[in-house]
């Protein structure tokens, strides 16, 4: 699989550090999502960035921050202000070309613990 | 309010009978559905969508505006149909509105 990739795919932290969540896309795609996936809640929207530097909080960003800085990367931080960080997160990406934005094709996972 | 729903968190059926996953949804616009399923240990993919009117590995969708309902079909589950469904919503912002998920098991 190509396209869309995470790193690392298992990470531990200890409460009160902060983490960086990696996310690059080789599709040229112009949006990014961060999504954080809970057993029997389905996906969740963190942020989602429809074009380089500029991004928008989704239903749950409290405690996240991103940065939009390439077309090709989109990490996430967890900080030390989110209450529950251990969770799966998924990035996406979609192309806003007509017909196309839902498409969202997604990276591997992160699977983030924090003790 | 935008919201997907999907009834059944689990749904066990025998091979070979037909398989019904339901997805309802609440919008006031007008709707652009998706299927996404996510297999054993692979990534989460597109399945089918509303607007294309296709059958991907054998399975349907209809849109019911009457019932604002997108339920996915299949009249022969295989076992290789086991996996995680989401129903998902498209809103004017194009983002993705997704349904919690129904995870389906097929027996042998």
């Amino acid at each position: 699989d190509g396209g869309i990739t995470q790193s690392p795919k298992y990470l531990f932290r200890k409460e009160g550090q902060n983490v960086t969540l990696s996310c690059e896309q080789n599709l040229n795609h112009d949006a990014m999502y961060w999504y954080r996936q809970d057993p029997g809640q389905g996906l969740r929207l963190i942020y989602y960035s429809q074009i380089v530097n500029d991004f928008q909080k989704g239903d749950i960003a409290e405690g996240y921050s991103v940065s939009r800085e390439k077309k090709e990367s989109f990490p996430l931080t967890v900080t030390s202000a989110q209450k529950n960080p251990t969770a799966f997160y998924l990035c996406a990406s979609s192309s806003l070309v007509y017909g196309k934005p839902y498409e969202q094709y997604f990276g591997p996972g992160t699977r983030l613990t924090v003790t | 309010a935008q919201r997907v729903t999907q009834p059944e968190k689990l749904l066990s059926v025998f091979k070979g009978a037909p398989v019904e996953l339901k997805c309802n949804y609440s919008y006031s616009g007008s709707p652009e559905l998706f299927w996404y399923v996510q297999y054993s240990r692979q990534r989460l993919q597109l399945l089918l969508r509303h607007i294309s009117r296709e059958s991907i590995k054998g399975f349907t969708a209809d849109l019911n505006k009457g019932e604002t309902s997108f339920h996915l079909k299949k009249p022969f589950a295989q076992e290789e149909d086991s996996a995680m469904y989401y129903c998902a919503l498209g809103d004017s912002n194009y983002q993705l509105i997704w349904g919690a998920g129904t995870k389906l098991i097929i027996k042998p």
